[in-house]
């Protein structure tokens, strides 16, 4: 049962172009999104999260969009740099519950 | 301040040995996290654990796998009589405090058996 789902396996943008990672998420429960960045043989890296009392997260190039009558968040990355290229993965937590449930990544690749 | 660390990076055993791996948290952290990554798929939790307690352990399999956080040292993650299946990166995080949401994650830990 994949509570957490990112559609898209890959993506590939134009450096300077905007990137839009999309997720969706099926367990009314969860309440706290979290995006992270994963390059090859290292950790995921904690990129920008959002809570269910908003709609809209930015930081910096990042923004990250909440929509729960979807059941749907997005992370836009404008503008694409190279060193975007890694694994973007989505995750949920339900108040209360420690536990990440993560969906299986999207793979961007930043086209120079 | 170091980050979390893992150690082994990577370790290979043989199928019926039994692995060990270790995860030191952030200086302050209390609270252990332990994730699955199989090939091609997201991570999947396995075991939280704050010193000396185990909170929540649904993820781990039933048999041959095992968590411990003790009141000294890092947090261990023992798999016993590993078979192929197990062959995958296993990935540490903590975190401060309970209700932090979200945590740091450590480099990981691939195991491959063969």
């Amino acid at each position: 049962d994949q509570q957490v789902k990112q559609n898209s396996p890959s993506l590939s943008v134009q450096e300077g172009r905007i990137s839009i990672l999309n997720c969706d998420y099926t367990n009314s429960m969860f309440d706290y999104f979290l995006w992270y960045k994963k390059y090859p043989a290292e950790g995921p890296t904690f990129l920008i999260s959002i809570s269910s009392i908003k709609d809209k997260n930015e930081d910096g190039r990042f923004t990250v969009f909440l929509n729960k009558s979807a059941k749907h968040l997005s992370l836009h990355i404008v503008p694409s740099q190279p060193g975007d290229s890694a694994v973007y993965f989505c995750a949920a937590s339900a108040f209360g519950n420690e536990k990440l449930t993560f969906g299986t990544g999207t793979r961007l690749t930043i086209i120079p | 301040n170091a980050g979390v660390m893992q150690n082994p990076r990577h370790l290979v055993r043989r199928r019926g040995q039994e692995a060990r791996l270790r995860c030191s948290p952030m200086k302050g952290h209390s609270h252990v996290y332990w994730y699955r990554q199989l090939p091609e798929e997201g991570l999947k939790f396995m075991v939280y654990l704050q010193k000396e307690n185990i909170i929540d352990e649904s993820g781990m399999p039933k048999e041959r796998f095992s968590a411990e956080f003790p009141k000294e040292g890092p947090s261990i993650l023992r798999i016993q009589q590993v078979v192929r299946g197990d062959s995958a990166a296993y990935f540490c995080a903590s975190s401060e405090f309970f209700g932090s949401r979200g945590y740091t994650f450590g480099s990981g830990t691939r195991l491959t058996v063969v």
